[in-house]
């Protein structure tokens, strides 16, 4: 089946430490996305890429970095510079024919707690 | 600049009654708007989507959503409320201007009472 894949579920990092979110699509999806969602409030976007080898900064990208070697893969590295970075991350993905449209496709999300 | 605002952040319903979530937008352009479905611990899946076609979009597991201009108003309905559909429920509005052009909503948290 179609889908993205995000992993670690659940991940716990300590204070000054970098960790690295995977993000997999298998839908030929150009576009692919890393959103924060924090309890009671919308989702905001960190990065996202609309081609291999390109990516751009969101509305939240301080302390967060991207990559997009591969069309498949977008991992999302949360560094120590990020000064909150407890939350819920989600990846998504949109096709070329969507990607102004806005209709995105989720993976299940990847919750970071910082102890 | 767009905007959304869902009006409840929490509803309520018994099992088998009707289901209301508003969501107004603002927008400068003709948006395109969504409304997306979030279980718990999951990631959000299309319920419906309005694109300039037909004002009144059905969605999947019942669900419809009105766009109204005038009221500048996409609220989701269903006319009987199941258990599974206990989940939270965002409003997106977008300008059609690519991946930094949507706007989510913060959210309401729909509940079912047996």
């Amino acid at each position: 089946d179609g889908g993205i894949t995000q992993s670690p579920k659940y991940l716990f990092r300590k204070e000054g430490q970098n960790v690295t979110l995977s993000c997999e699509q298998n839908l030929n999806h150009d576009a692919m996305y890393w959103y924060r969602q924090d309890p009671g409030q919308g989702l905001r976007l960190i990065y996202y890429s609309q081609i291999v080898n390109d990516f751009q900064k969101g509305d939240i990208a301080e302390g967060y970095s991207v990559s997009r070697e591969k069309k498949e893969s977008f991992p999302l590295t949360v560094t120590s510079a990020q000064k909150n970075p407890t939350a819920f991350y989600l990846c998504a993905s949109s096709s070329s024919r969507d990607t102004y449209t806005g209709e995105l496709f989720f993976g299940e999300g990847s919750r970071l707690t910082v102890l | 600049a767009q905007s959304v605002t869902q009006l409840d952040s929490h509803v309520s319903v018994s099992e088998g009654t009707p289901v209301l979530l508003r969501c107004n937008y603002s927008s400068s352009y003709s948006p395109s708007l969504f409304w997306y479905v979030q279980h718990p611990n999951k990631g959000l899946q299309l319920l419906l989507k309005y694109t300039s076609a037909a004002t009144l979009v059905k969605g999947i597991n019942g669900f419809e959503a009105e766009f109204k201009k005038s009221e500048t108003s996409f609220h989701l309905t269903k006319p009987s409320a199941h258990m599974s559909d206990a989940a939270e429920y965002f409003c997106v509005v977008s300008e059609g201007r690519g991946a930094d052009g949507l706007t989510f909503g913060k959210g309401t948290h729909l509940i079912i009472q047996p």
